[in-house]
């Protein structure tokens, strides 16, 4: 089976930084995705990687590193909406898509 | 708009009992999926069609069957509901199996008793 692992519970301030890991091993690789997920909602698409670098888009930026099987989502200037659950997905040799079991990201006055 | 329907939202079900989970997608999508969430456990993938008339197992398909007769439609159902059923049940559609994101349904909340 695949293994994505991220960590389960992570709390900022609001207007902090906060970078959440992910790392995998899978039967090969052909990409990953970043959702989040607000409690009580269906998970929304923030981003994906599939070449080794940084991809920014806006507040929330995302990396990939093939090589070590590792992956980070960078949330900057943090805003209360910014509380939620971030699921960390990727896709195998045979184009499966398996999530992390996310993590829960609390933000603070 | 666009996107994919869900229905049931909320059910409560007796174990034993049949029970069908309708989605329909408007975006021609070819794949769909049905995942179920369970706390501490994340996404886990029941079961998936590549296309219309096809269907496939995905990492929890037992005691659930599915089918695909055209492109929107892809019904999850129940046979005889036990009480490890009990989860929030998401289905997703995207272009072709593998490419593009992921569009997720509003989820159905199912408990069985």
């Amino acid at each position: 089976g695949q293994n994505i692992d991220q960590p389960t519970e992570m709390t900022a301030t609001e207007g902090a930084i906060v970078q959440i890991n992910c790392t995998y091993q899978t039967s090969g690789f052909n990409g990953l995705f970043w959702y989040q997920q607000h409690a009580g909602e269906a998970p929304t698409f923030l981003s994906y990687n599939v070449l080794d670098g940084l991809e920014e888009k806006g507040r929330f930026s995302s990396f990939l590193s093939r090589s070590k099987g590792y992956s980070y989502l960078l949330l900057k200037e943090l805003q209360m909406k910014d509380s939620a659950s971030y699921l960390c997905a990727v896709i195998d040799n045979d184009y499966k898509l398996s999530f992390g079991a996310g993590t829960t990201v609390t933000v603070r006055a | 708009i666009a996107g994919i329907t869900q229905a049931p939202t909320s059910q409560i079900l007796a174990a034993g009992r049949r029970m069908t989970l309708r989605c329909t997608q408007d975006m021609r999508h070819n794949a769909m999926y049905w995942y179920r969430q369970d706390l501490g456990l994340g996404l886990r993938l029941i079961h998936y069609s590549n296309t219309a008339g096809t269907t496939g197992k995905g990492e929890v398909p037992d005691g659930y069957s599915v089918s695909r007769a055209n492109t929107d439609d892809f019904p999850l159902t129940l046979a005889s509901a036990v009480p490890s059923q009990t989860s929030v049940y998401f289905c997703a559609s995207s272009p072709d199996r593998g490419a593009g994101e992921l569009f997720f349904g509003e989820g159905s909340r199912l408990t069985v008793l």
